[in-house]
């Protein structure tokens, strides 16, 4: 069983589109983070968030941190081509030490 | 800046042999990761060391051991491979602070057959 759950496994939508998804778990953490991977690279990150309720926003992206720091969200407002890739959300307790990671959203974005 | 390295790239092994995945970084970072990566579950940490001369495990360590050579290497070994070990593995790298940013190489997938 995963620490972090996201959801959905998988997305395809056409250009354009908004969507939304989803990390959650059933432990508290100090922080939570995005990541985005393109096939053959590794991760890179997009976002921290550390405070409960917090919201940051990255051009189109809006991450969310649940009120409980249990979860979180990332939104995509009209998709682009570019946004395709795998999505992992990583959180921790303490520091980068203890950080786990959630099996991530694979998103395609069609033109 | 090269960032994180890693070499090599692809490898693959009969059950039983060993080697050791090479990581280097250039960005003077303090901490350093090994992760795995498998389908449906994430990326998985290994080993770290958070510092020059200290490594300590992380969740998956039982067939790896891995060495810090100095402040821009890392090197993780198999000594014995086994096929569940056959994965994408991942270095990163990261400075001082609870929640500073992690830089991964680009990654060595390694099959083991």
């Amino acid at each position: 069983t995963q620490l972090l759950e996201q959801s959905p496994q998988f997305l395809s939508i056409q250009e354009g589109e908004n969507l939304t998804v989803y990390c959650n778990s059933s432990s508290v953490f100090s922080s939570l983070q995005w990541y985005r991977q393109e096939p053959g690279e590794g991760p890179v990150l997009l976002v921290t968030v550390v405070t409960g309720g917090e919201v940051k926003k990255l051009k189109r992206l809006t991450f969310q941190f649940g009120d409980a720091r249990k979860d979180s969200s990332l939104h995509i407002t009209a998709a682009q081509p570019g946004d395709t890739g795998l999505y992992l959300c990583a959180g921790s307790k303490y520091n980068n030490n203890d950080m786990r990671f959630g099996a991530g959203t694979r998103l395609t974005v069609k033109p | 800046n090269a960032g994180v390295t890693q070499t090599p790239k692809f490898q693959v092994l009969k059950t039983g042999q060993s080697m050791t995945l090479q990581c280097a970084q250039d960005m003077n970072h303090n901490s350093m990761y090994w992760y795995r990566q498998d389908p449906g579950m994430g990326l998985r940490l290994i080993y770290y060391s958070a510092s020059e001369g200290t490594t300590d495990k992380g969740e998956v360590p039982n067939g790896y051991n891995v060495s810090r050579l100095n402040k821009r290497e890392f090197s993780l070994r198999l000594e014995s491979a086994a096929p569940s070990q056959t994965s994408v593995y991942f270095c990163a790298s990261s400075s001082k602070g609870a929640n500073s940013e992690q830089y991964f190489g680009p990654g060595t997938r390694l099959t083991v057959t």
